[in-house]
């Protein structure tokens, strides 16, 4: 079945960068997203990527995608303490329930 | 746009009670609903699928009798869970996918701000 991996805490220092890794294991997926959740709240799309994309830049978010390795990641350049938070990985399913497979998380501490 | 709203936010009710959630898509018609359950420093957890117009799609270990999803509307679903009890006690959250967007340039699923049930 479908399964995605991810680190459970990074602490950086603010002004620095963050990278957040996740693997998954359904090769067929055609979407990979990063969604952040901050306590209490839902989740808030920060991007996505197709999977015939190798990276795609948004800002301060860059997404590097490794379909032979199955392996996602989100690196946020120049860390602001607002982006504490939770950043889950997910992909989506391919067929026709359109529903989306998360990761357990990843808890980004930034240090002043 | 892409707005999704829960109501309530947050609920307290005593065991035995049935707590009604309901997930709004406001300015997109929402053809498929999802149901998810957070606990605490967990992840995403995935209950049902809802469309317009037919029956939930519940997951595996998901009592449907339990957790009741309506799906009126191509705006509206609602979660009942019926006969709660402590254990139920959870965060939990809908998206909803957008019809317009969906199968085009994207395909992309917007989350309501969760609702947190306390079941005393």
């Amino acid at each position: 079945g479908e399964d995605v991996e991810q680190s459970l805490f990074l602490s950086v220092r603010e002004g620095d960068s963050s990278v957040i890794n996740c693997t998954y294991t359904d090769s067929s997926s055609t979407y990979l997203y990063w969604y952040k959740q901050e306590p209490g709240a839902g989740l808030q799309l920060l991007t996505y990527i197709f999977s015939n994309m190798d990276m795609k830049q948004d800002q301060r978010l860059t997404v590097l995608l490794n379909k032979k390795d199955k392996h996602l990641s989100l690196r946020i350049a120049d860390t602001q303490t607002g982006d504490s938070a939770i950043y889950f990985c997910a992909e989506s399913v391919m067929d026709s329930s359109y529903k989306l497979i998360f990761g357990s998380g990843t808890r980004l501490l930034v240090r002043p | 746009g892409a707005v999704v709203s829960q109501h309530p936010s947050w609920v307290i009710c005593k065991s035995g009670t049935s707590v009604k959630i309901e997930c709004r898509s406001l300015d997109f018609q929402a053809t498929t609903m999802f149901w998810y359950r957070q606990f605490p420093k967990q992840s995403l957890m995935l209950m049902a699928t809802s469309n317009e117009g037919s029956k939930a799609t519940y997951e595996q270990g998901v009592e449907k009798d339990k957790f009741l999803i309506n799906h009126a509307s191509l705006t509206l679903s609602t979660l009942t869970v019926t006969s709660a009890h402590p254990e139920d006690s959870s965060f939990y959250i809908c998206s909803a996918r957008d019809r317009v967007t969906s199968g085009f340039s994207t395909d992309t699923q917007y989350f309501g701000p969760g609702t947190r049930l306390t079941v005393l």
